[in-house]
């Protein structure tokens, strides 16, 4: 079974360009979070989607959004890149369905973004 | 704004020693709390989701515990090995944005021979 799949690994944006990360849930999970981690923070949530709907939002600027396609498949894109935007982005995928399912996430190995 | 608070932030051990450490979390509205490994170069690797108050969850030398009542979750290393290297991570689930995991900062665990 493949796992969370994220691309680009590595990216290097000058400041002021837009961004798009991509994100390959594992087969059958329907739910797509992401995450962002800086030197010295923890994993800051960003959003979840759930079939093609945003399910849950963090505290982060409109600069960041985010979709789902219809096969589960999630990009997330940052707009006019600032430095502070330089980070780790992880995404992780989960069934997601209900209350009473498990939530446990899976994560992909990241994109490394730099903005110079 | 929701706090999960661990505790200590880094800690050495001696291989073949236990150790244990404190994840803290709003007491109220819980929904779940999850622990997560997350090795160097590698991806956070889910350990345990913990639901129900009273909750003791082992896997091999792992084990933890849940506390909703007071808002606290232990988890145990016992008889550290170096490959037990790693942040360890916990992050809280909110009954009313479930779905959402909120994490601590981690705590460092480096388990020297």
């Amino acid at each position: 079974k493949a796992g969370v799949t994220q691309t680009p690994r590595y990216l290097i944006k000058t400041r002021g360009q837009q961004v798009t990360l991509s994100c390959s849930p594992i087969s059958g999970h329907r739910s797509v979070s992401w995450y962002q981690q800086t030197p010295g923070q923890g994993l800051q949530f960003l959003f979840e989607y759930f079939s093609e709907t945003q399910r849950n939002k963090g505290n982060f600027p409109g600069r960041f959004s985010g979709r789902q396609f219809s096969n589960s498949r999630s990009e997330m894109n940052v707009s006019t890149l600032e430095l502070g935007d330089s980070a780790l982005y992880l995404c992780a995928s989960s069934l997601g369905g209900s209350r009473t399912m498990n939530t446990e996430a899976f994560f992909g190995q990241g994109t490394r973004l730099t903005v110079v | 704004i929701l706090n999960v608070e661990q505790s200590p932030q880094s800690l050495h051990v001696q291989e073949g020693d236990s150790t244990n450490f404190t994840c803290s979390f709003p007491s109220s509205n819980f929904y779940a709390l999850h622990w997560y490994r997350w090795e160097t170069a590698k991806s956070p690797e889910a350990l345990f989701v913990m639901t129900l108050n009273g909750d003791e969850k082992k896997k091999g030398r792992i084990s933890a515990t849940l506390n909703t009542k007071e808002g606290y979750s232990y988890l145990y290393i016992k008889g550290s090995q170096p490959e037990d290297s790693a942040t360890y991570l916990c992050a809280f689930e909110h009954r009313d944005s479930w779905g959402k995991l909120q994490f601590g900062a981690g705590t460092q665990v480096v388990v020297t021979p």
